[in-house]
Formats: C-alpha cells, sequence, structure tokens
C-alpha cells in the first residue's frame, strides 16, 4: 500500500520556466511533509518541508503547496535551471511515528537548457 | 565536516554469502534508519534505531539485521543474501524527534549485486 504517490516518474521543463512536481499522501495522520533532491551517485539531500499547519512555505526558487483536504501537495520551482535537474522525493511523517518518514516513488526533472 | 559514511561503496556478491555494509555518522544522531531505493518504488525503509540498543523494522525487514551497539554506527547485515536484494542502499541519521520534522541526513548509497 503507497501510502505516498508520485505519479509521474519524469518530468522535462525548459530553462526559466516553471517546473511543477506533484506528490498524493492516503494517510491522514500525516502532519509534516518534506521533499529531497537526489543526483546520481549521490544521497538524498533535503530541501524545503511544510507542517500541516501551513498551506504554503517558500525558500527562494522553491516553494512548496499543501492542500489538506485534498490530500496533496505540489513543489514549485521557478525559474528552473539545469542545475536543477535530479530526482525529487516526497516523503511525508506523522507525529505518531517519531522520525519516521514515508517516501513517493519520485520524480525525475529534467530542465533543459 | 558533518556526514553519514558507508561502506562499501560498490559490491557485487554471490547468493548466501553474508554480507555487511556499514553506516557511520559523526552528528550525534540518536536515530539513524537503512532504505533500499528500488525503480518505481522509491525509498522503502527496511530497520530503524531511535537509540543504542533501540532496533525497530521498518517496511521490508525480511532477509536483513542491524545492530546499534555504538551511537555512531548502524551496520545492515544480509547473513544469505538473495538476487531479490540487489538494490541501491541508503544509511540515513538525525535527531530524534516526536514529528519527524528533523532533516534527515543521508549516505551516499551502496550499490549492491547479488548473482
Amino acid at each position: 500500500d503507497q501510502q505516498v504517490k508520485q505519479n509521474s516518474p519524469s518530468l522535462s521543463v525548459q530553462e526559466g520556466r516553471i517546473s511543477i512536481l506533484n506528490c498524493d499522501y492516503t494517510n491522514s495522520m500525516f502532519d509534516y511533509f518534506l521533499w529531497y533532491k537526489k543526483y546520481p551517485a549521490e544521497g538524498p539531500t533535503f530541501l524545503i518541508s511544510i507542517s500541516s499547519i501551513k498551506d504554503k512555505n517558500e525558500d527562494g526558487r522553491f516553494t512548496v503547496f499543501l492542500n489538506k483536504s485534498a490530500k496533496h501537495l505540489s513543489l514549485h520551482i521557478v525559474p528552473s535551471q539545469p542545475g536543477d535537474s535530479a530526482v525529487y522525493f516526497c516523503a511525508a511523517s506523522a507525529r505518531t511515528s517519531g522520525s519516521r518518514l514515508t517516501f513517493g516513488e519520485g520524480t525525475q526533472l529534467t530542465v533543459n537548457p | 565536516e558533518a556526514q553519514v559514511t558507508q561502506n562499501p561503496r560498490y559490491l557485487i556478491t554471490v547468493t548466501g554469502k553474508k554480507l555487511t555494509v556499514t553506516c557511520s555518522q559523526n552528528m550525534n544522531h540518536e536515530y539513524m534508519s537503512w532504505y533500499r531505493q528500488d525503480p518505481g518504488l522509491g525509498l522503502r525503509q527496511i530497520y530503524y534505531s531511535m537509540n543504542v540498543e533501540v532496533t525497530d523494522k521498518g517496511d521490508v525487514p525480511e532477509g536483513y539485521k542491524v545492530s546499534r551497539k555504538e551511537k555512531r554506527n548502524f551496520p545492515l547485515i544480509l547473513e544469505s543474501p538473495s538476487p531479490n536484494q540487489t538494490s541501491l542502499y541508503f544509511c540515513a541519521s538525525s535527531l530524534l524527534t516526536s514529528g519527524g520534522q528533523e532533516t534527515q541526513y543521508f549516505g551516499p548509497g551502496t550499490r549492491l549485486l547479488v548473482l
């Protein structure tokens, strides 16, 4: 049972345009959400997070939106840069589960120059 | 430099030959975890540990063992590897919180091939 789903295995955008990566979850106990970025031959690195008490969190070019009623979150990258090309993982945690994270399948983002 | 290290980075072995993948962190983190990454399945948790001598199963623990004798080390043991354990493995660590709101730091990964 995949509790966190990223339905798009890949996304391709032009440099300078907006990248939108989507994530859906089923477990209503999740109350904290994170995005990790992964380059080839490296481990995932934390990018941005959002608590369930908020609906938006922004950090530079990266913004995460949370729609709790739809159990949906999205990561917006604007403007996209070729260096943003990586696999992006959505992850979720629940206060009742301590530090455990549940990850989605990942989306490969390619930003074309 | 704060980091999580894993060894080896690449390993080819044969079915049934016991192996250990080491993981070490220098950030004094209580929480450590092992994940495997497979195409189309994302990162799945194998085992985790909330402190020394405290370990618990994740989502896919079958065929794996772990130990946490020291705070900094969290080795992953495959007693009798099988081809379905061919995967990319990541170790991660973080401070321990009640809500998972501490950033998890990942090691560089260990690519394992079981023939």
